[in-house]
């Protein structure tokens, strides 16, 4: 099973509002990641948690906030988001960070942002 | 700087056609993997092949074929006898071994449609 799961799967917010995207996964990865990805382009990585540490963060602005409850479980809360942030976020696991670990991915979460 | 280009926006096949995705790579690191996605208008991001730049053989998994050409640093994707379910975007992407967190960097895709 290499099943990502995110909830919700569409999401529309005001500039004003706090939200937050779910992200889960049952295979006992120890990496995950968010993207974020504008339509016809390549995702752009975000971040990345390592054994539910915060190993990079691609100078991601700060209304976006990365959590890591527990192995199993990333969230990514938005507040006081810009129409330009509207997106596909889509989050991803693998087995750890070595090289030929395939990252898998979950079916994301469109968002737009009014 | 590692960078991947593919230089085929959209292509077009015949349904029960091969069809090949370019791919090319830079990178000074000695130890790299590559990967092809496919995105369907859906969404998600699919994984469908995984070389790496110490295997010996080009990689296969089932239509899904790699020719891998290290000299010429090309990775491309080879589909075989094209189904119309194949239609959507694809992306190579790239890791490399000294990269912190295993960050992946994809190329600006290509988007296939497959003809009936």
């Amino acid at each position: 099973d290499t099943e990502v799961t995110q909830t919700p799967k569409h999401l529309v917010m005001g500039m004003t509002n706090k939200k937050s995207l779910k992200c889960e996964q049952h295979m006992g990865h120890r990496a995950m990641y968010w993207y974020k990805q504008k339509a016809k382009k390549p995702p752009e990585l975000m971040f990345v948690y390592s054994y539910e540490k915060l190993s990079i963060n691609e100078s991601v602005p700060s209304r976006f906030s990365p959590e890591c409850p527990n192995s199993s479980l990333l969230n990514l809360h938005l507040h006081a988001l810009q129409p330009e942030d509207s997106a596909l976020y889509l989050c991803a696991s693998s087995q750890g960070e070595v090289l030929g670990e395939t990252q898998y991915f979950g079916p994301g979460t469109r968002l737009l942002v009014l | 700087a590692q960078k991947i280009t593919q230089t085929q926006p959209g292509m077009f096949v015949q349904e029960k056609e091969a069809v090949t995705l370019d791919c090319t790579y830079d990178t000074s690191d000695p130890s790299y993997g590559l990967f092809w996605y496919k995105q369907p208008s859906s969404g998600e991001m699919i994984f469908l092949i995984y070389q790496g730049s110490y295997d010996q053989q080009n990689a296969t998994e089932g239509r899904y074929s790699l020719n891998f050409q290290k000299a010429r640093k090309s990775a491309n994707l080879v589909i075989s006898a094209s189904q119309l379910g194949d239609s959507a975007m694809y992306f190579c992407a790239m890791r490399w071994i000294y990269n912190q967190g295993g960050k992946l960097i994809f190329g600006q895709g290509t988007e296939l449609s497959v003809k009936p």
